[in-house]
């Protein structure tokens, strides 16, 4: 089965800091995702990427960034944290032969 | 928006009682994925339907989809207290796409 793991599991930063959030398969998926849920609210897709060193705006990119250093890990980072960024933040992944998408646990982020 | 509803819904129901959640989109799909949020955990894939479908079943699941209405139903029969999740519908951002857009989900309690 599809392992998706997520760290932290939550964070609490101050706004204008930097926060970094991290994701690592183990399942040898190309493509990764990034997406954040309000509550009350669906996912809202962030970034994604389809290979390693590449990355892609999804429908909210504004204020993140994305890095896919290897085909393993996918990282989430807020240069400058906001109020409007507390949410909580899913990582997934998914690969030829499945439809699909595995998520992590989620990592809470509170920005104060 | 892909979705005809933004917000959450909630159902509350009694334990053995049956329930249906439906979503509607806006735009072309070939597949409806539902997907079960569990309080504090990622969302995970219960049941998927393919436009050549009407009509899938998985155990007390059961999902439809309608493309000429563009709607999907998913159904639980005989509800039970660890049926009590979040559930979302998701179609393919375009034709064979790897993105998915996801509805802003129900959020089903089921009492004893």
């Amino acid at each position: 089965e599809a392992a998706v793991t997520q760290s932290p599991r939550s964070k609490v930063a101050v706004t204008g800091g930097k926060v970094t959030l991290s994701c690592h398969q183990t399942n040898n998926h190309d493509y990764m995702y990034w997406y954040r849920q309000d509550t009350g609210h669906g996912l809202r897709l962030i970034h994604y990427s389809y290979v390693a060193d590449s990355t892609e705006k999804g429908d909210i990119p504004d204020g993140y960034k994305a890095s896919r250093p290897s085909q393993e890990n996918f990282s989430l980072i807020l240069e400058l944290a906001s109020l409007s960024q507390t949410a909580v933040y899913f990582c997934a992944s998914t690969g030829e032969g499945y439809a699909e998408q595995f998520f992590g646990p989620g990592t809470r982020l509170t920005v104060l | 928006s892909q979705w005809g509803e933004e917000n959450l819904q909630a159902l509350s129901i009694q334990e053995g009682e049956d329930v249906t959640m439906n979503c509607s989109y806006k735009t072309y799909t070939t597949v409806v994925h539902w997907y079960r949020q569990d309080s504090g955990r990622g969302p995970a894939l219960i049941i998927l339907i393919r436009s050549n479908e009407r009509e899938k079943r998985s155990g007390r699941l059961r999902a439809t989809l309608d493309t000429s209405s563009q709607s999907s139903s998913l159904s639980i029969t005989a509800a039970q207290c660890e049926d009590t999740a979040v559930y979302f519908c998701a179609t393919e951002a375009s034709s064979g796409s790897w993105q998915l857009i996801f509805g802003s989900g129900t959020q089903l309690t089921v009492m004893p």
